[in-house]
This record gives C-alpha cells, structure tokens and sequence, in this order.
C-alpha cells in the first residue's frame, strides 16, 4: 500500500537560518508531488507541485525552494527563514485513479 | 486561473441536525476534480469526498454527500445526522486538469456541533 511520510514533526529555528523539510512516499511511482503551508487558524496555501524528477511549478517562490532529486522524493527548502516561515507544512501525493490527495503527517516550524 | 471560496468561516449546527457548507469554484476548464477535507484540532487532513467534473451522480460517502451544482460552480458538502466528532475545520479543493495537475484550497470553515 501507498505511504507517505515527511519529516521533521517539529522544528524552531532562529530568522535566518537554513530550513530543509523532507517528503518521501512509498508504494507508487511516478507521483504528483506538494507542499502546502498553512498558518494558524488559516486555510491551505499551495506553495510548490511536481510531476515528476526536476519538475517543480512554484506559487509562491519569495524565500523558499523545492527540489525533487529522485521520484518520490520532495524537498522544501530555504536558505534563511523569516518570522512569516512559521507554520504547518504539510506535503501530499496525488492518487489519480481514486481522485484523493494523500497527505503526510505535518511539520510544524516555528520561527523565532 | 482556478479559485475556490468558502463563505463561511464559521458554522454551529446541533447535534443529529443536517448542515450544508458552502463551496463556489471558478475554472475556465472542462475537466477538474472537487475535494472535501475534514481537519480537526490534530492536524490531519481526512479525505471526505470526491466528485468529478464529468460525474453525472452527486457523490456521497456515508453521512456525507456533495451537492455538485455544475451550472452554479458550486460544490457544497452536506453532512447528515451530524455527530459531534464531526466538529473540526472543512476545507474544499479543486485539482485542475493541466499537466500539473494543481490542487488549490479554499479557506475552511470551521463547523462546531453543539449537543
């Protein structure tokens, strides 16, 4: 069966340093990739989605980046965090024949 | 460009009583999927229900049923008998049909049963 994991659960870091979320799902091939982050209390924002190796079509570029370096792998980046990073990050995969997005368990990150 | 809106941040409906959410789209494609999501205070993101553009059938998946209203752009979640585990944020989404496949959200609403 499909299984989808990220990690970390939980990170604070400091403005300005360096952020890496990992993303990996397992059971299928060739996924439709996401991440999301959603601040307190609000909705969805779609951040990052993918088709396949090197494919990545960026909403909402500012200070982070994606990268998919193998097939069911997604990686959210960033090279120096601002207070406005805070949030849950949450990464998914797209099941084409159910219709369904499969999501992970979440990384809350905390900005400080 | 695709957009979804929920109207109502905020709903209270009794226990065992209906309630409808409310959900409009805007998308200039003729193929897209409509989503359901159930969040509660955990984090998780619960999959509800799925209705596809060209599904002549409103959807339905137990208590929950989507009141697919092609015409109107409107993709409004009923959920019956409701149940107090149903309290938890609602959150509507669309996948387009572009190579990409992109899954917007629209903003939750977040529906309170009260006993």
């Amino acid at each position: 069966s499909q299984t989808i994991h990220q990690w970390p659960a939980t990170l604070v870091q400091p403005v300005g340093s360096p952020l890496s979320l990992e993303c990996t799902v397992e059971g299928t091939s060739n996924p439709n990739l996401y991440w999301y982050r959603q601040a307190a209390g609000r909705g969805l924002q779609l951040l990052f989605y993918s088709v396949g190796i090197g494919q990545i079509s960026s909403e909402v570029p500012q200070n982070l980046s994606a990268s998919r370096p193998q097939d069911r792998q997604f990686i959210l980046s960033s090279k120096k965090l601002l207070l406005s990073d805070s949030g849950f990050y949450l990464c998914a995969w797209l099941g084409l024949n159910t219709g369904e997005l499969f999501f992970g368990e979440g990384s809350r990150l905390t900005v400080l | 460009a695709q957009k979804i809106t929920q109207t109502q941040p905020g709903m209270f409906v009794q226990e065992k009583e209906a309630v409808t959410l409310d959900c409009t789209y805007d998308t200039s494609d003729q193929s897209y999927g409509l989503f359901w999501y159930k969040q509660p205070s955990s984090g998780e993101m619960i999959f509800l229900i799925y209705q596809g553009s060209y599904d002549e059938q409103n959807a339905t998946e137990g208590r929950y049923s989507l009141n697919f209203q092609k015409a109107r752009k409107s993709a409004n979640l009923v959920i019956s008998a409701s149940q107090l585990g149903d309290s938890a944020m609602y959150f509507c989404a669309m996948r387009d049909s572009g190579g990409y496949q992109k899954v917007t959200f629209g903003t939750g609403t977040k529906l309170q049963v009260i006993p």
